[in-house]
């Protein structure tokens, strides 16, 4: 069974300037997971998707990021503009969680996207 | 709200040494608590999950946990640590009645030294 990909796996850029993120599933999974890892702490959840809808976006910070998941497939998580802080690994997790809730699907977490900031 | 509090930031052991990693959480609500390990450019990988029932939880690699509901937490076990278990180790929680994400803790560096 093939695992959660992300691309790309590493990404530099500039203060202000934008970047994307992209991500595939587990086939079959219908919850899609934005985690972020800052240096030293574990992931954050910035958003969910329970296949298109979005579960979960409280922790997003919407001024600068965006995310969607066309079809309820892949996924994509975009940052403009960027800032210095947004510095981190993005990670992508998906489970095949059919409600939203009460939920014993495990997780399965993708590479991650470095992000850094200059 | 729900936190994880890892204990110990960092653990260095030998290797054929025994160790335990610690996590304590702060919901009295029911929750699922999961040990994940991180190694080195890679992403997470669940280790063990305790979702219900025996409260001593056996994993890949030799690792177990056991909850204690009493004092909220979910340590990390293994008998013989190897080399190879160095890594980084995330204790998470998922609190039923706030969904299904995962809130993690800062993380436990073990380094496994001969």
């Amino acid at each position: 069974e093939a695992g959660v990909a992300q691309s790309p796996r590493y990404k530099i850029i500039e203060k202000r300037q934008s970047v994307a993120f992209w991500c595939n599933p587990i086939s079959g999974h219908a919850t899609l997971y934005w985690y972020q890892q800052i240096l030293g702490q574990g992931p954050k959840l910035l958003i969910q998707f329970q296949n298109n809808g979005v579960v979960d976006d409280s922790q997003l910070p919407k001024d600068r990021f965006s995310a969607e998941r066309l079809k309820g497939v892949d996924s994509t998580l975009k940052i403009q503009p960027a800032k210095l802080e947004d510095s981190a690994v993005y990670l992508c997790a998906s489970s095949l969680v059919r409600s939203a809730f009460l939920s014993t699907d495990t997780q399965y977490f993708g590479p991650g996207t470095r992000l850094t900031v200059l | 709200a729900q936190s994880v509090t890892q204990l110990d930031s960092q653990v260095p052991v030998f290797e054929e040494a025994p160790v335990e990693l610690r996590c304590n959480y702060s919901s009295s609500v029911s929750v699922y608590l999961f040990w994940y390990v991180q190694y080195p450019n890679q992403g997470l990988q669940l280790l063990l999950k305790y979702l219900s029932g025996s409260t001593l939880v056996k994993g890949i690699n030799g690792f177990e946990a056991e909850f204690n509901k009493s004092q909220t937490s979910f340590h990390l076990r293994k008998p013989s640590v190897h080399i190879s278990d160095t890594a980084e180790y995330f204790c998470a929680v998922s609190d039923l009645q706030a969904g299904t994400a995962l809130i993690f803790g800062k993380g436990t560096t073990l380094s496994v030294s001969s």
